[in-house]
């Protein structure tokens, strides 16, 4: 079946203008978490939703971030004024609901790499 | 100190090598453990779930030690198509908190 897609595949944008990156998860996957990774470096936790909600917020960087799902299904990340130091590759991933002690994996997304000049 | 630490490597190895890495984790409440691999430019792909007896997956092998926090993955007989950068991961309250990876290169 069909992965986690993500749009746009690459994003050139210039400093303090917005962006909007789109996340569509597996269906039937009601777990959701955006990752920012920066070139070289490992995968950093932003958020994540167990439906439409955010029980951790814990990793946004700043106010500029900030993210939304609906419908249980796709997933926005709006980036505020950006600024050079955005620049990475964002990335989605989805998983099953957790159960009670119980994490499922994730599938990731082929990630939307973000340059800001 | 980061909540989940790896030796980045990279660990150069002839094919057939056996090879380890091992990756530890500060929060002892953690509650799943996953390995993942990433290709150079790709997402990471799950390779497997670590579970507290132990697992093998044919030439993979995933070993946690919850006393000492730390998991293991064990590649034997490596193939040129084994080299990639190997990630661990810990999950608490579904918050999976990424190690930095740990770079293989399988050479002929």
């Amino acid at each position: 079946g069909a992965g986690v897609s993500q749009s746009p595949s690459n994003k050139v944008t210039e400093k303090g203008k917005d962006v909007e990156l789109r996340c569509d998860p597996i269906s039937g996957h009601t777990a959701l978490y955006w990752y920012r990774q920066r070139l070289g470096q490992g995968l950093e936790f932003l958020i994540y939703f167990q439906g439409n909600s955010a029980p951790d917020k814990s990793g946004l960087p700043s106010d500029r971030f900030s993210a939304e799902r609906t419908g249980e299904s796709v997933s926005t990340l709006t980036i505020q004024r950006t600024q050079q130091e955005d620049s990475a590759v964002y990335l989605c991933a989805s998983s099953l609901s957790r159960t009670s002690g119980m994490t499922y994996e994730q599938y990731f997304g082929p990630g939307t790499r973000l340059t800001v000049t | 100190r980061k909540e989940v630490e790896q030796d980045p490597g990279p660990f150069n190895v002839p094919e057939g090598a056996t090879v380890a890495f091992n990756c530890t984790y500060s929060n002892s409440a953690s509650q799943s453990f996953f390995w993942y691999r990433q290709d150079c430019r790709k997402e990471p792909k799950l390779l497997m779930s670590v579970y507290s007896s132990g697992n093998e997956d044919g030439r993979f092998t995933a070993q946690l030690n919850r006393a000492s926090q730390y998991i293991s993955l064990l590649i034997r007989d490596s193939k040129l198509s084994d080299s990639a950068t190997y990630l661990c991961v810990a999950v608490y309250a579904g918050k999976s908190t990424f190690g930095d990876g740990t770079t293989l290169t399988v050479k002929p």
